[in-house]
Parts: C-alpha cells; sequence; structure tokens
C-alpha cells in the first residue's frame, strides 16, 4: 500500500530564512508520481509541483526547489527566504496509477508552516 | 485555463439531511474523484470513477455515499443522511487518463448540525 509520510507536524520560522519540509513515501510501484500542494488558511489546495518516478532531476522555481531521491524515497521541498505569505500547511502527495487506468492520491498529514515577520 | 469547480463553496445542513456536492470536471477529463479532509487532517481518497462506474472506494465510502454523472458536464456525491462526523472539506478532481495529474477543485466546506 502506498503511504507518505510528512513527520514535521508544525515548523516556525523568522521571516527570510530558509526552510525545508521532509516527505517520505513507501509504493510498491515503479510508475508513480509525486506533488507537493499548498493549503493556505482559506483551504483550497494550490498545486505545486509534479514530479514523475522516473525523473529525479531536483527542480528550481523562483524561490521553492525540490529534492527528489529514490533511493531515500523522499521528496522533500524548500523555501529560500521564506515570507509571511508562504504561511500555510503544506502537503506532500503520491499517485500511483492503477489497473483500470485511474489514479488514487495518498496524501501525508501536512506541515503547518508559520512565517512569522 | 481549464479547471475543476465545485458548488456551493459552503453547505450548511441539518444532520439526518441530504446533500448533494456538485462538481464540473474539466471537460475533456475522463476520471473523476472525490477525497475528504476532516478539519485539521489530511486529505483523504473517497472514491474513483469512469465510464460511469467506481472504479475504487475507500472504507469511508459507505452505503450513505453515492456518485453519480447525470450529465455530460456535472458529477455529485451525494450523502443520504449526513451525520456530525461528515462535516469536512469536500475536494472534487479530474484527470484525463493515467499518465496525466489530478486536477482539483477548490472544495466544499459542509458543515452538518
Amino acid at each position: 500500500a502506498q503511504k507518505v509520510t510528512q513527520a514535521q507536524t508544525e515548523i516556525s520560522v523568522v521571516e527570510k530564512e530558509d526552510v525545508t519540509l521532509d516527505c517520505v513515501y513507501e509504493t510498491r510501484d515503479t510508475t508513480y508520481y509525486l506533488f507537493w500542494y499548498k493549503q493556505p488558511p482559506s483551504g483550497e489546495l494550490v498545486f505545486l509541483i509534479r514530479r514523475n518516478s522516473f525523473d529525479e532531476q531536483n527542480e528550481i522555481s523562483g524561490r521553492y526547489s525540490w529534492n527528489f531521491q529514490k533511493s531515500t524515497s523522499s521528496f522533500n521541498f524548500t523555501i529560500t527566504a521564506s515570507q509571511v505569505v508562504d504561511s500555510a500547511v503544506y502537503f506532500c502527495a503520491l499517485s500511483e496509477a492503477r489497473s483500470g487506468g485511474y489514479q488514487k492520491v495518498t496524501f501525508g498529514t501536512g506541515t503547518k508552516l508559520q512565517v512569522i515577520p | 485555463e481549464p479547471e475543476v469547480t465545485q458548488t456551493p463553496s459552503h453547505q450548511v445542513t441539518q444532520m439526518g439531511q441530504e446533500v448533494i456536492l456538485r462538481c464540473v470536471p474539466i471537460s475533456n477529463h475522463l476520471y473523476f474523484y472525490w477525497y475528504r479532509q476532516i478539519l485539521g487532517q489530511k486529505v483523504e481518497f473517497l472514491v474513483s470513477f469512469y465510464n460511469n462506474e467506481i472504479s475504487e472506494k475507500s472504507e469511508i465510502f459507505d452505503d450513505q455515499f453515492s456518485v453519480e454523472r447525470p450529465d455530460g458536464s456535472n458529477f455529485t456525491l451525494k450523502i443520504r443522511s449526513t451525520k456530525l462526523e461528515d462535516s469536512a472539506m469536500y475536494f472534487c478532481a479530474s484527470n484525463l487518463d493515467r499518465a496525466n495529474e489530478q486536477f482539483f477543485g477548490p472544495g466544499t466546506r459542509l458543515t452538518v448540525l
């Protein structure tokens, strides 16, 4: 069964500090997708990134970067020079394709990030 | 850019009442899903739907729940007799095929009193 673990429940940082959110996953599939979503207090899920299991290249998007390591089954997310607007709950998620063609997304328990001005 | 929409954004109902949550998936998508998030907890898979059939459902998705695609655009989740513990955010999602990601709607917050 697939599983996503976000061991950090809550993190507080002071504005402009860098912060890394950890994500460890378990799956028996060789083909899968990993995601990060941001959930602000308003409640919607904001898509941040998707990686497939064959692409281990790290990615940078502005202040955001992601480190995907299959060897350790980890997909960590770093925010550089954090800002107050980054305060939210961040979910790591794993999607596996099923034989019927559909996907099933399993979410981690989320990490609540508070950026203090 | 196409997006998944959900209505209403917030629904308040009395325990025991039936509710229908509505979703309009992205128009060319073939697979549809509902997820639930109880306040302060993680997002949980409820059900997947394809070709007018349920592909998979979780333990949460008991006989009180049903899904339907009544026409070519809407995808609905019905809770027949709501309980207090059904209070949650419900997210609809859709995707084109197994190789493509799911797109999530903004959610409907259901409050059962």
